[in-house]
């Protein structure tokens, strides 16, 4: 495996649901990223995970909430969603240079997630 | 508010021709820009990277330069093919939150043999 694998691809559920995001990064990154992409806005970062710390939640609602176990594994754990939060999902990742600073990101192929 | 523009929103060309898309941001205080590719429905790879004190960067037939000044960007591509087709994405960072980077929308290529 290379790059960042994101799973599943497809993921449909009820808005009562519990389902969960996967993600893997196998570059030896140490910066981890969720971002969400709506039909005709611009990508949204979501929230930002730096040495397996959280450094970043953009006002995000509680109904997502992330986990990052170590720097190689990012999960977005999901409940009681909204058809509104339909979107796709992107993993990415890059090397933080030690200064905060955000190098190259690398993506996944995204998760596509459908709330009924 | 800092924002990223891009035009056209869609282009359609005829294979084999040079094109060049446009990205323009409001805030020329950037840390560093990158160009993405997005085919339908997939994630998003990584075409260039081009930081602050650079001018321009190339690989094959992608060059992408950088006029901070001007707060412009723009992408060549040369003797476009079929499989250029995709959506193009600039994306800005300007060094405050870790990987924050302001996305513009888009620009959606269509190649025709």
């Amino acid at each position: 495996e290379t790059g960042v694998t994101q799973t599943p691809r497809h993921l449909v559920m009820g808005m009562t649901n519990k389902k969960s995001l996967k993600c893997e990064q196998h570059l030896g990154h140490n910066a981890m990223y969720w971002y969400k992409q709506s039909a005709k806005k611009p990508l949204e970062l979501m929230f930002v995970y730096s040495l397996e710390e959280r450094v970043e939640n953009n006002s995000v609602p509680s109904r997502f909430s992330p986990e990052c176990p170590n720097s190689s594994h990012l999960f977005l754990h999901l409940h009681t969603l909204q058809p509104e939060d339909s979107a796709l999902y992107l993993c990415a990742s890059s090397q933080d240079r030690g200064t905060g600073r955000t190098g190259e990101l690398f993506f996944g192929e995204g998760s596509r997630l459908t709330v009924l | 508010k800092q924002e990223v523009t891009q035009i056209p929103a869609a282009l359609s060309v005829p294979e084999g021709e040079n094109l060049v898309l446009n990205c323009s941001f409001t805030d020329s205080a950037i840390y560093n820009l990158q160009w993405f590719r997005q085919d339908p429905g997939k994630g998003l790879t990584s075409l260039l990277l081009i930081q602050s004190s650079q001018r321009e960067q190339t690989s094959g037939r992608l060059n992408a330069s950088l006029d901070k000044s001007s707060g412009r960007s723009t992408l060549y591509i040369a003797a476009s093919q079929p499989g250029d087709s995709a959506t193009y994405l600039c994306a800005v960072y300007y060094g405050g939150s870790q990987g924050n980077l302001i996305f513009g929308k888009g620009t959606k290529l269509s190649v025709k043999p």
